[in-house]
């Protein structure tokens, strides 16, 4: 599986934009770049997907550089709610790689 | 839907016993995967079942593990003569995987088991 690198921890104050960076550059042409968050004594959940154009949800925004070697997940006004692990993930569930390979992740501290 | 369900949340078991836990997946999904999580460590994938069949086993599933699915629906993981390297959170996690589309796996809450 291609490799993701993220910082291992990052703080943010309540309301404030948190651009969380993602490195991966040994993506394959058919990798999709998967965000998932943990938040304390939860299972993982999704956050959000990209391929190669940007990408908003209710939850976030997905920045993916032109080269694909590096995205940023950005959560426009963090809250406290929004604390929690976070990965980056690359995946295909329409090839064969069907398990999510998570790696750390970064720890986002939300500050009131 | 009230979303994948695992039980039971936490079990505490001496060394040497056996250990069975259960998954509900979100009704209809038709995956359904099993991952562990250490302390510190993002969730490692254990292994996953298509419907009813089994299709691939990490190798961290050692022959004390095993899992089931029967009829595709609910799954069991059990763990015989458990070891204290055992400890850990234990995830389930289902999808619906559609052609042409990218999978999102919905998580449950986790068994955290405690070996004595």
């Amino acid at each position: 599986d291609a490799k993701t690198t993220q910082p291992n921890s990052m703080e943010s104050n309540e309301e404030e934009p948190v651009h969380l960076p993602c490195n991966h550059s040994t993506i394959s042409g058919t990798d999709y770049i998967h965000w998932y968050r943990q938040l304390p004594s939860q299972g993982p959940e999704y956050v959000i997907h990209g391929l190669t154009s940007n990408v908003n949800n209710r939850m976030a925004s997905l920045a993916i550089a032109e080269d694909r070697k590096s995205s940023t997940l950005i959560l426009h006004r963090a809250t406290l709610r929004d604390a929690a692990v976070y990965y980056c993930i690359l995946h295909n569930s329409g090839g064969s790689n069907y398990k999510l390979t998570f790696g750390k992740g970064t720890l986002l501290t939300v500050n009131p | 839907d009230t979303g994948v369900s695992q039980n039971p949340r936490h079990k505490i078991t001496k060394r040497g016993q056996n250990v069975t836990f259960r998954c509900d997946p979100i009704s209809e999904h038709n995956r359904l995967y099993w991952y562990r999580q250490t302390l510190g460590q993002g969730p490692e994938f254990l292994t996953y079942f298509q419907n009813e069949a089994q299709l691939e086993k990490s190798r961290l599933l050692s022959d004390r593990f095993s899992a089931e699915r029967p009829k595709g629906s609910f799954s069991t993981l059990e763990i015989q003569r458990t070891e204290q390297g055992d400890s850990a959170m234990y995830l389930c996690a289902s999808s619906w995987l559609t052609r042409g589309s990218q999978e999102t796996q919905y998580f449950g809450p986790g068994t955290r088991l405690l070996v004595l």
